[in-house]
Parts: C-alpha cells; sequence; structure tokens
C-alpha cells in the first residue's frame, strides 16, 4: 500500500500570502490530521477530518482552515502568512473508526515564509 | 488536560551502547494509548509502537523495547546495541478516549549515535 502523500514538499512564501498544503491518505483511511512542528513549540494539533467534516480542532487562529474531500484526500489552507508560520506541516491518516488509532504520518510539507 | 513529557532533550552515544528514552505522561482518563515515532532528518514520523492503558505488558521488537509503568505514568524505550542508523528524533506521544485519535506529543529527544 502507498503510504501518506503530500504536495508539495517544500514552499517558500512572503507575508501576507496565502498557502494551500494537500494531503492524500493511505487507501481506505478516512480520518486525516494535521500537525505543525516548529523548534519552538514542538508538534502541534491543528484539525482532523473525518468523511468530510472537521471532528477535532486545535487551538490555532482562524487563519489555518482545511477540508477533506469525498476520496479522503484533504488540504489545508494559511491565510495572510506571518513570519511564525514557517513550519514543517505534517499530514497523517487513520482508519477514522475509533479512538487511539495509530496514525501514519506524511514526509510532510516545509513552509518558509519571508 | 492531556501533557507528555521528554525531559531529555538529547543523548549521545557510542555505537553498542544501550541506550533508555524516557516518556512520563499526565491524563485524567482511564482510557488511553501510547505511542512512540522516530523522526529521521528526513522528517517523516515513522510509528514505532502503540500501547493502551490496559496492557501493562512490556514489548520486545528486536533491539527495541518498552517499558509501561502505569504507576510512575511512564513509557520508557530501551535500544539495546544502538547503530548509527538510530540516530534520529523520538517522540512519545499520547491519545484520549474520546479524542479521535488526536495526539499530544512530547518535546522529543534527539539520539546522536556516533560510531
Amino acid at each position: 500500500k502507498a503510504g501518506v502523500t503530500q504536495t508539495p514538499r517544500y514552499l517558500i512564501k512572503t507575508r501576507g500570502q496565502q498557502v494551500t498544503l494537500s494531503c492524500s491518505p493511505i487507501s481506505g483511511h478516512r480520518s486525516v490530521s494535521w500537525y505543525q512542528q516548529t523548534p519552538g513549540q514542538g508538534l502541534q494539533f491543528l484539525f482532523e477530518y473525518f468523511s468530510e467534516t472537521q471532528r477535532n480542532k486545535g487551538n490555532f487562529p482562524g487563519r489555518f482552515s482545511g477540508r477533506q474531500f469525498s476520496n479522503s484526500r484533504s488540504e489545508m489552507n494559511v491565510s495572510t502568512l506571518e513570519l511564525g508560520d514557517s513550519a514543517l506541516y505534517l499530514c497523517a491518516s487513520s482508519l477514522g473508526s475509533g479512538d487511539g488509532e495509530t496514525q501514519y504520518f506524511g514526509p510532510g510539507t516545509r513552509l518558509l515564509v519571508l | 488536560a492531556q501533557k507528555v513529557t521528554q525531559a531529555q532533550t538529547e543523548i549521545s552515544v557510542v555505537e553498542k551502547e544501550d541506550v533508555t528514552l524516557d516518556c512520563v505522561y499526565e491524563t485524567r482518563d482511564t482510557t488511553y494509548y501510547l505511542f512512540w515515532y522516530k523522526q529521521p532528518p528526513s522528517g517523516e514520523l515513522v510509528f514505532l509502537i502503540r500501547r493502551n492503558s490496559f496492557d501493562e505488558q512490556n514489548e520486545i521488537s528486536g533491539r527495541y523495547s518498552w517499558n509501561f509503568q502505569k504507576s510512575t505514568s511512564s513509557f520508557n524505550f530501551t535500544i539495546t546495541a544502538s547503530q548509527v542508523v538510530d540516530s534520529a528524533v523520538y517522540f512519545c506521544a499520547l491519545s484520549e478516549a474520546g479524542g479521535y485519535s488526536t495526539l499530544t506529543f512530547g518535546k522529543g529527544t534527539m539520539l546522536l549515535v556516533s560510531p
């Protein structure tokens, strides 16, 4: 089975711009979660989608949004980029049928905001 | 609220040494799940192990072993006879029941194994 894929792998943007990141889960997985990783804050949960609905959300401003499509692929969008949004954005997928499922991560998208 | 503490920021060992990575967690739930992930320089988080709160049996997988102790809220990870390829950042994570498998991560421990 193919793993979780994320595109693009690297991005450079300037402050004020917006960005869209894409994630394709493992085949058969219906839950997609997004995490932000920075040197200062570590790994932080952004949101989780299941069946095109956001089920859970972390403590991030409204500039961070996401969506999920009927094929379980997910996108996250960050509007009005700030320097502090520079991070590795990781997507993870799981079956989505219960608690405590193992989440499998993609290679991440490295975003640099100048 | 849940919390995961990995007190060791960085550990350096020489190849073939044994090394233990500590993980202490906090949760009010009686049902929860613990995980270890490895993050090599490429950035992808690689799943290593999952444990639920009702299973305190220690696990061994090759050179890796895990010690889960509810009495001390710890879930420690030992690498026996470390190798250079073990160099990575290791994360311990917690997921609570009702949380849709959302992970709360520790800050990670960077392990450097030199030849």
